[in-house]
């Protein structure tokens, strides 16, 4: 069966420090991976999303990149965190080319940024 | 542009009560939509889709492409309904999420 991993599950970090967060998928070839992030008040917020090795897609403008080295490994990154980058961060994974399939979430992140 | 709006920040009702949580969608193709829903501390997991036509836990929803709506329903809410619920809209390879709506369901 497919599973997702997510760490760390929570973080503190200073401002100006560098970021990584790791997501892997057991069990499928080729998802579709997506980064989210829950912050209060803005409810889910798609940042990345990869179709294949190599390949991201950003929605929104930011202090974030994503990148995807390996076909069931997703990393999330920053040079150097801002306040406004704490949060609560989920990968996801979808199987490709099949309409209408499902999103299936890690356990996520909680980011804070001091 | 597509866009998911979710007016209600929170809605309390009663138990027993009937409930709606309302999902409203901009989008100039044909739509997939769907309901996430996140319990207390467990993962974010998909509720039902627009396609499957399923009522899942008592909830249906039903698209309605002249009001572009996907409105969320269940006669009688139960305790264990409290959650957050997300409305989704697919386009393409991404999934868009609205703000959620945390439903609080009291005895």
């Amino acid at each position: 069966s497919q599973t997702i991993h997510q760490w760390p599950a929570t973080l503190v970090q200073p401002v100006g420090s560098p970021l990584s967060l790791e997501c892997t998928v057991e069990g499928t070839s080729n998802p579709n991976l997506y980064w989210y992030r829950q912050a209060a008040g803005r409810g889910l917020q798609l940042l990345f999303y990869s179709v294949g090795i190599g390949q991201i897609s950003s929605e929104v403008p930011q202090n974030l990149s994503a990148s995807r080295p390996q076909d069931r490994q997703f990393i999330l990154s920053s040079k150097k965190l801002l306040l406004s980058d704490s949060g609560f961060y989920l990968c996801a994974w979808r199987a490709p080319t099949i309409p209408n399939e499902k999103l299936f979430f890690g356990s996520g992140t909680q980011l804070s940024v001091l | 542009a597509q866009r998911v709006t979710q007016p209600e920040k929170l809605l309390s009702v009663f138990k027993g009560a009937p409930v709606e949580l309302k999902c409203n969608y901009s989008y100039s193709g044909s739509p997939e939509l769907f309901w996430y829903v996140q319990y207390s501390r467990q993962r974010l997991q998909l509720l039902l889709r627009h396609i499957s036509r399923e009522s899942i836990k008592g909830f249906t929803a039903d698209l309605n492409k002249g009001e572009t709506s996907f409105h969320l329903k269940k006669p009688f809410a139960q305790e264990e309904d409290s959650a957050m619920y997300y409305c989704a809209l697919s386009s393409g390879y991404a999934l868009n999420f609205g703000k959620g709506t945390s439903l609080l369901v009291t005895p």
